[in-house]
């Protein structure tokens, strides 16, 4: 399925390191979202893009810093980041936001921090 | 208080057998309810919306207990192919800022 597209599948990265993750929908949706899922947790949304502004930063720290350039992408940019950070990094997107719309994911990014 | 709750499991359970489980949400104010399917290393799937009336899918039947604030999910002649963590999502509306909360998820082994 090529609905969203997530880049890289898997990434390890050193605390000092700099990477971004890239995320591409298909679907001619609206908004955009990212999510961290940690083992046993529920799913964490931590940024929502609608029309490619930002709507909602659920107190995310300042490592993790969002861009949509248009309503296809979206990137989530790290830089010093953390062990406890290792976690699936899943991206989603739906036809609008803030309706009980189907969000579709993608396959995610499983990062480590080391 | 957690605002999805659901009992993490695993539920092991042979083929050919009815499963239920349920999930509860804080929120008496939530508008819809659905249950996402996440199979192992992979992404949640949207599985079933939630209707008032309760509905059916095939071996899945969701209801919805307002009264009781909670969700749950029936599947009957479980299959190999059922074995996921299932998902509980609920949508508070304006209460949750437009967002949809997310349960920690109820891991399902179906074994032969």
């Amino acid at each position: 399925e090529t609905g969203v597209t997530q880049t890289p599948r898997h990434l390890v990265m050193g605390m000092t390191n700099k990477k971004s993750l890239k995320c591409e929908q298909h679907l001619g949706h609206n908004a955009m979202y990212w999510y961290k899922q940690s083992a046993k947790k529920p799913l964490e949304l931590m940024f929502v893009y609608s029309l490619e502004e930002r709507v909602e930063n659920n107190s995310v720290p300042s490592r993790f810093s969002p861009e949509c350039p248009n309503s296809s992408h979206l990137f989530l940019h790290l830089h010093t980041l953390q062990p406890e950070d290792s976690a699936l990094y899943l991206c989603a997107s739906s036809q609008v936001y803030g309706k009980n719309y189907e969000q579709y994911f993608g396959p995610g990014t499983r990062l480590t921090v080391t | 208080r957690k605002e999805v709750e659901q009992d993490p499991g695993p539920f092991n359970v042979p083929e050919g057998a009815t499963v239920a489980f349920n999930c509860t949400y804080s929120n008496s104010a939530s508008q819809s309810f659905f249950w996402y399917r996440q199979d192992c290393r992979k992404e949640p799937k949207l599985l079933m919306s939630v209707y008032s009336s309760g509905n059916e899918d095939g071996r899945f039947t969701a209801q919805l207990n307002r009264a009781s604030q909670y969700i749950s999910l029936l599947i009957r002649d479980s299959k190999l192919s059922d074995s996921a963590t299932y998902l509980c999502v609920v949508f508070g509306g304006m209460d949750s800022n437009y967002q949809l909360i997310w349960g920690a998820g109820t891991k399902l082994i179906i074994k032969p």
